[in-house]
């Protein structure tokens, strides 16, 4: 079946660390996005990316970098500058240019810093 | 920017009951789309209902429909008949029109909503 695989499920962090979230989709989408979920703050968009080799930032992205070398993979890295990674991250994808009806979402990675 | 205002953090609604979730938001576009997504405790993000600003019928899907009011920047989702698995933050959310490659989602906070046996 078609879809985006976020792994790990649950990841902790200790201070200082860089880690990696994966996100993988065999949708064939052209276009993949990383959300920030907290408590009362709703979803917020860290980077997107349109195509391959080509991403943006979002409105939080200080803290975080990503990578996108294939259509499948859009990884995120929470580097040790993002002061408070502690939240739900979701990645979501969508045809390109037809994101008007809506992404589809992973399962999301909740990330805890020790 | 556009920003999507959900005032309500909290609802609850008696199983069969129907129910309405608020939502409004701020723009100085003309076109764009509206959504709402169901998150349930499993944190699975599910489109439950779009409607496009052009259009003025409003949108359903099965027992789930919108009262929209472009004038007023309003967009309020109607749950009838609520069942138990209805249980679930919902989040309003806003997409420009035409922006093709570049569609970019804004999210409201969420409300929980919880439907009691």
């Amino acid at each position: 079946d078609g879809g985006i695989t976020q792994s790990p499920k649950y990841l902790f962090r200790k201070e200082g660390q860089n880690v990696t979230l994966s996100c993988e989709q065999n949708l064939n989408h052209d276009a993949m996005y990383w959300y920030r979920q907290d408590p009362g703050q709703g979803l917020r968009l860290i980077y997107y990316s349109q195509i391959v080799n080509d991403f943006q930032k979002g409105d939080i992205a200080e803290g975080y970098s990503v990578s996108r070398e294939k259509k499948e993979s859009f990884p995120l890295t929470v580097t040790s500058a993002q002061k408070n990674p502690t939240a739900f991250y979701l990645c979501a994808s969508t045809p390109g240019g037809l994101g008007v009806y809506g992404y589809t979402f992973g399962s999301g990675t909740r990330l805890t810093v020790v | 920017a556009q920003t999507v205002t959900q005032s309500q953090p909290e609802m609850s609604v008696q199983e069969a009951e129907t129910v309405t979730l608020s939502c409004t938001y701020d723009t100085s576009e003309n076109n764009y789309y509206l959504f709402w997504y169901k998150q349930p405790p499993s944190r699975q993000m599910i489109l439950v209902i779009r409607q496009e600003a052009y259009k003025q019928q409003n949108a359903t899907e099965n027992r789930f429909s919108v009262n929209f009011q472009k004038a007023a920047k309003s967009f309020s989702l109607k749950i009838s008949d609520s069942q138990l698995g209805d249980t679930a933050m919902y989040f309003c959310a806003f997409m420009k029109a035409n922006t093709g490659a570049n569609s970019k989602l804004t999210f409201g906070k969420g409300i929980t909503l919880s439907v009691r046996p």
